[in-house]
């Protein structure tokens, strides 16, 4: 039983327009969430996270988006750069029990020049 | 770099063999993750080592264990090994417990033939 979905495994964006990769949540427990990008032969490297008190948190190009109520968080991504190709990976966890994090299963990211 | 190193980077072995996996973390961190991606899968989290201690299990197999040492390296010992065992491993490191950010190694690549 899944309790992080990315459901999309592959998205395409064009150079310069916005990247939009989504992540679904079952367990409402969760309080702490994180994006990682993962490029090919490289360990996954940390991109941005939030917080279940907020609902938004950006970092340069890079914007989190929180929907408690529908358990679904997105990472927008404008202007999406070649560079960002990679598999996006979707983490989250109960941050105060000291519990682990559950990833997603990714998403894999193409931007077409 | 992330500052934690796993050797080897690869690793090609036989069915029923055994194999040491090493995790080196980041200078500070205490708490050491293991995590296996399948072919096209998510991070699968198996263990958490925090200063020599277990500290959390996810689904790792009775035929797999880990320890970390005082000079809080570890080692994931996979054995018996099987086809279905073929992934890459990850290690991981943070300075808490749980419930922050990891910085992931590079990975070791585990053929199983």
């Amino acid at each position: 039983d899944q309790q992080v979905k990315q459901n999309s495994p592959s998205l395409s964006v064009q150079e310069g327009r916005i990247s939009i990769l989504n992540c679904d949540y079952t367990n409402s427990m969760f309080d702490y969430f994180l994006w990682y990008k993962k490029y090919p032969a490289e360990g996954p490297t940390f991109l941005i996270s939030i917080s279940s008190i907020k609902d938004k948190n950006e970092d340069g190009r890079f914007t989190v988006f929180l929907n408690k109520s529908a358990k679904h968080l997105s990472l927008h991504i404008v202007p999406s750069q070649p560079g960002d190709s990679a598999v996006y990976f979707c983490a989250a966890s109960e941050r105060g029990s000291g519990q682990n994090f559950v990833f997603g299963p990714g998403t894999r990211l193409s931007v077409l020049p | 770099d992330s500052g934690v190193t796993q050797t080897p980077k690869h690793l090609i072995t036989a069915t029923g063999q055994r194999v040491t996996l090493r995790c080196s973390p980041r200078s500070g961190d205490l708490s050491v993750y293991w995590y296996q991606q399948s072919l096209d899968q998510g991070l699968q989290f198996l263990i958490q080592y925090y200063n020599g201690e277990e500290r959390a299990k996810g689904n790792i197999l009775e035929r797999f264990s880990a320890q970390q040492f005082p000079d809080l390296h570890s080692e994931l010992n996979l054995s018996s090994l099987e086809l279905g065992d073929s992934a890459l491993y990850f290690c991981a490191s943070n300075r808490l417990a749980g419930g922050n950010e990891q910085f992931f190694g590079p990975g070791t690549r585990l053929t199983v033939l």
